[in-house]
């Protein structure tokens, strides 16, 4: 069965840097575009980030644009993601979400269970 | 970017009532890349509806989407209890964006 395993989150100093993982496993994780979804506390869902099956294509929201750097190892069928820089509105839980299949466009069928990150001084 | 613009915010609903939930783009999505996620406190999304219509993997036929362009409506034919829930829809063939959320709740 698919699994996704987010981990990494915890509580860092604004201005501080953090990098999350999320291990997958059941699927053929080099053929699935991978993302990343934050949701504030009592807030609703933020896309973050994207990466392509093989790694060429990336894309971020603006609001982590140039903070935030999404990659991943299919040798390890994991992705991560770099966050540099971060500030109190970044506190959210982060879901990894699996997407695209290939080059084809494809919705967010499986997702993590989250993993908290608290940016407070 | 893509904005989504859900209504309503809330939506108060007895068990075996319809729910009509309502999604709208500020531009065409394009080949109606348009999904609905459902979230109950505590757990992750989960896709109910992509392509604006079509019903994901085990969900149940009381769930149905539809729209095309920049409208789009997903509807519960008959509340469960456990519909109540938070209701995402979400863009995703123009980069990726939510709506934000219509809350399901029971009256």
């Amino acid at each position: 069965q698919v699994q996704l395993v987010e981990s990494g989150g915890g509580v860092v100093q604004p201005g501080r840097s953090l990098r999350l993982s999320c291990a997958a496993s059941g699927f053929t994780f080099s053929s699935y575009g991978m993302n990343w979804v934050r949701q504030a506390p009592g807030k609703g869902l933020e896309w973050v980030a994207v990466i392509s099956y093989d790694g060429s294509n990336k894309d971020y929201a603006d609001s982590v644009k140039g903070r935030f750097t999404i990659s991943r190892d299919n040798s390890k069928d994991t992705v991560y993601l770099q966050m540099n820089s971060l500030r109190g509105e970044d506190t959210a839980v982060y879901y990894c979400a699996r997407g695209d299949r290939g080059s084809y466009f494809w919705p967010f069928d499986y997702w993590g269970q989250g993993t908290l990150v608290t940016v407070s001084s | 970017e893509i904005v989504l613009t859900q209504s309503p915010g809330t939506l108060s609903l007895s068990p075996g009532e319809r729910a009509t939930l309502s999604c709208r783009a500020s531009q065409s999505v394009s080949s109606n890349y348009l999904a609905w996620y459902q979230q109950k406190p505590g757990q992750a999304p989960r896709l109910l509806i992509y392509a604006a219509s079509k019903r994901a993997t085990g969900i149940p036929d009381r769930f149905s989407g539809s729209g095309s362009g920049t409208d789009f409506t997903l509807t519960i034919s008959r509340l469960e209890p456990e519909d109540f829930a938070v209701y995402y829809c979400q863009q995703y063939g123009s980069s990726r964006t939510f709506g934000q959320g219509t809350k399901v709740d029971i009256k």
